[in-house]
């Protein structure tokens, strides 16, 4: 099946550090990537559709300036969060969608990220 | 209005057991997929089963089976003879339309499935 392959699982920064979390298709092709944060025993919040070659698509609400979203190839998007506060620590995951009705979103491991 | 509802935030099942995790959606297209996702405390977000809207029959995967109720606009996830890996959090989800690259996904809440020995 589909692989998500999601790049680091843990960070752990400080304060005002700049944070990137790489996101790859191994054995598909992504036009498309999604990208979601989760806060603890709450569901998963969609954050912004990444576009291979355009701008990401940011729900309302997310800032895009904070977070800054790459989608450079069909394998690769990255999500940077910027200048991170202890108020952006959380769970981000991404996904991506395979061809076809009946294939589910495919989601990376999820990357936890801590700011202190 | 939610696209997604999952009213159970959590449940207890016996070990062997089977159990039912509700999940109704709305949608005004005639083509969706319902989907399950099983997601352990580790976080990665695990595929269980598909339903497609113009599915007739009720989908399986091994021991996990979706009660598609189309008129009430229902996708119960059934778990039979549980076991202690089963316990996580369960998400259900829906795809709107026919498949093409930007079909965002809706997500419920989840259930958090808790399966005692």
């Amino acid at each position: 099946g589909a692989v998500v392959s999601q790049h680091p699982s843990w960070v752990i920064c400080k304060s005002g550090t700049s944070v990137k979390i790489e996101c790859r298709s191994l054995d598909f092709q992504a036009t498309t990537m999604f990208w979601y944060r989760q806060f603890p025993k709450q569901s998963l919040m969609l954050m912004a559709t990444s576009n291979e070659g355009s701008k990401a698509t940011y729900e309302q609400g997310v800032e895009k300036d904070k977070f800054l979203i790459n989608h450079a190839s069909l394998t690769l998007s990255t999500l940077t969060v910027t200048s991170a506060h202890p108020e952006d620590s959380s769970f981000y995951i991404c996904s991506a969608n395979s061809r076809g009705d009946n294939q589910p979103q495919h989601f990376g491991d999820g990357t936890r990220l801590s700011i202190l | 209005a939610q696209k997604i509802t999952q009213t159970q935030p959590g449940m207890f099942v016996q070990e062997k057991e089977a159990v039912t995790l509700d999940c109704t959606y709305d949608t005004s297209d005639q083509s969706y997929g319902l989907f399950w996702y099983k997601q352990p405390s580790s976080g990665e977000m695990i595929f269980l089963i598909y339903q497609g809207s113009y599915d007739e029959q009720n989908a399986t995967e091994g021991r996990y089976s979706l009660n598609f109720q189309k008129a009430r606009k229902s996708a119960n996830l059934v778990i039979s003879a549980s076991q202690l890996g089963d316990s996580a959090m369960y998400f259900c989800a829906m795809r709107e339309g026919p498949w093409n690259n930007f079909n965002k996904f809706y997500f419920g809440s989840g259930t958090k499935l808790n399966v005692k020995p």
